[in-house]
């Protein structure tokens, strides 16, 4: 059974660097065929896409936070991480990591349970 | 940035049919946005209902339907039930590796 479990601190305060990481178990993130996506939902508000990587190191991110996002992978660790930089309140979300089974399907078939990201002073 | 339109609510009565759409805010969806759907229940992770436009995904019950009609993407909950009450959320694959999600619709079952 595949499980997703993100971690990070749930407190951030405004202008710097949201870190979170999701661990992935039952499955290896450099087996090759799955892509491994962040998804946000702030508070009364809808889901939003924040981006994927690839296990070669590929990545795809939302067009509205490309230029505050970094996903990147660790192998040896079967985590893959998340940097969003200059956050503001407008980024307190639950973040959610899940897991794309293959390319181009819009599937992501599995999630982890998220966790709460609050940027407040 | 393109918009991706859902209905804000629905309601629906129990045994009843209620088809959701997932629009663009300029252009027509296609198959080759590879629609998919899912449902989120507040405090759980989402689930896949629908993807690549109408397959539905594994332990799916088959009341739940999605196609293209007319310019949008579809789902069709046929015989609803109270354990349906949710939000639903289509995801349109936009090229170059990222997707949209859609705003979201929910339904109530009453």
């Amino acid at each position: 059974q595949v499980q997703l479990q993100e971690s990070g601190p749930g407190l951030v305060k405004p202008s710097q660097t949201l870190s979170l990481t999701c661990t992935v178990s039952g499955d290896s993130i450099s087996s090759g065929s799955s892509y491994w996506n962040w998804i946000r939902q702030p508070a009364g508000k809808g889901l939003e896409w924040i981006g994927r990587i690839y296990t070669g190191g590929s990545t795809s991110y939302n067009p509205s936070l490309k230029s505050r996002v970094t996903i990147s992978v660790d192998t040896s660790k079967n985590q893959f991480s998340l940097k969003l930089s200059s956050v503001t309140a407008a980024d307190t979300a639950m973040y959610y990591c899940a897991r794309e089974v293959a390319a181009i399907t819009g599937d992501f078939d599995y999630w982890g349970q998220g966790t709460l990201v609050t940027v407040s002073s | 940035q393109t918009v991706v339109t859902q209905e804000p609510s629905f309601s629906v009565s129990p045994g009843g049919t209620v088809t959701l759409t997932c629009g663009l805010s300029s252009g027509s969806v296609s198959p080759s946005y590879y629609p998919s759907w899912y449902q989120h229940t507040p405090g759980q992770a989402p689930r896949t209902l629908i993807y690549t436009t109408n397959t539905r995904s594994s332990g799916v019950p088959d009341r739940f339907s999605a196609s293209i009609l007319g310019n949008k993407a579809a789902l069709t909950i046929t015989g609803a039930q109270a354990d349906d009450e949710s939000d639903y959320y289509c995801v349109l694959y936009m090229g170059g590796g990222i997707y949209v999600f859609g705003t979201g619709t929910k339904v109530t079952v009453l």
